[in-house]
């Protein structure tokens, strides 16, 4: 089946550092790519996508790009800032029949410090 | 702003007992999901629904059961409650399938079972 996988952390970088948090995935098919984040006692939501290879999602100062070749989806910031620091889910969607059920990886705490 | 409200933050229950977690959406939704979030196994999908009257299991149905009589409402049903029922419930929802559509979610439920 589907599968995700990312670095689970805690991540710990000071303000102002570059963020690069690693995703793989294992799908059937052609899937879309999700990265969700989770701020504290809060939901999850939507902070970037890309539907097909070589698409680059962007938002925030934060960027991933859909490589089918190397089957990741790599998250990066070129200067993270305290207010940074959540939770931050890489997902996909490969799903047949009338909806998007989502497969995602276990998460990944960003800290970041002042 | 679509908005996924669901009915408590915080639950407590006894072993055995029938528990119903409520989510309501307020965009017109055609499809409704249920998660459960666990530390170190990020989110996993319990069932979904893409349609009124309408549900298909998840990765992981067994214990629980759903129901959607009405477009913006979708519960989650555990019969008869367990302790490793305990958890973070996420509701969410979105438009009808197309590839990369996404999902928006509701604040969550922790529900503890004693």
């Amino acid at each position: 089946g589907d599968s995700v996988t990312q670095m689970e952390g805690p991540v710990t970088l000071s303000e102002e550092a570059f963020l690069t948090i690693n995703c793989t995935y294992t799908a059937t098919g052609y899937p879309s790519l999700f990265w969700y984040v989770q701020y504290p006692g809060e939901g999850l939501q939507l902070l970037l996508k890309a539907t097909k290879a070589d698409d680059k999602g962007s938002n925030k100062g934060f960027e991933a790009t859909y490589r089918k070749e190397t089957t990741s989806f790599h998250l990066e910031k070129g200067s993270v800032q305290v207010s940074d620091s959540a939770v931050y889910f890489c997902a996909l969607s490969d799903r047949g029949g009338g909806a998007d059920g989502l497969t995602f990886g276990k998460g990944t705490h960003l800290i970041i410090q002042p | 702003d679509v908005k996924v409200t669901q009915s408590s933050r915080y639950l407590v229950k006894r072993t055995g007992e029938k528990v119903f977690l409520e989510c309501v959406q307020d965009m017109d939704h055609e499809n409704m999901f249920w998660y459960r979030q666990d530390p170190g196994l990020g989110l996993r999908l319990i069932y979904f629904s893409y349609d009124v009257k309408m549900k298909e299991k998840g990765d992981i149905p067994e214990g629980y059961s759903v129901s959607r009589e009405k477009k913006e409402r979708f519960s989650l049903i555990l019969e008869s409650a367990s302790t490793n029922q305990t958890s973070m419930y996420l509701c969410a929802s979105s438009l009808a399938s197309q590839r990369g559509r996404e999902q928006y979610f509701g604040p969550g439920t922790r529900l503890t079972v004693t």
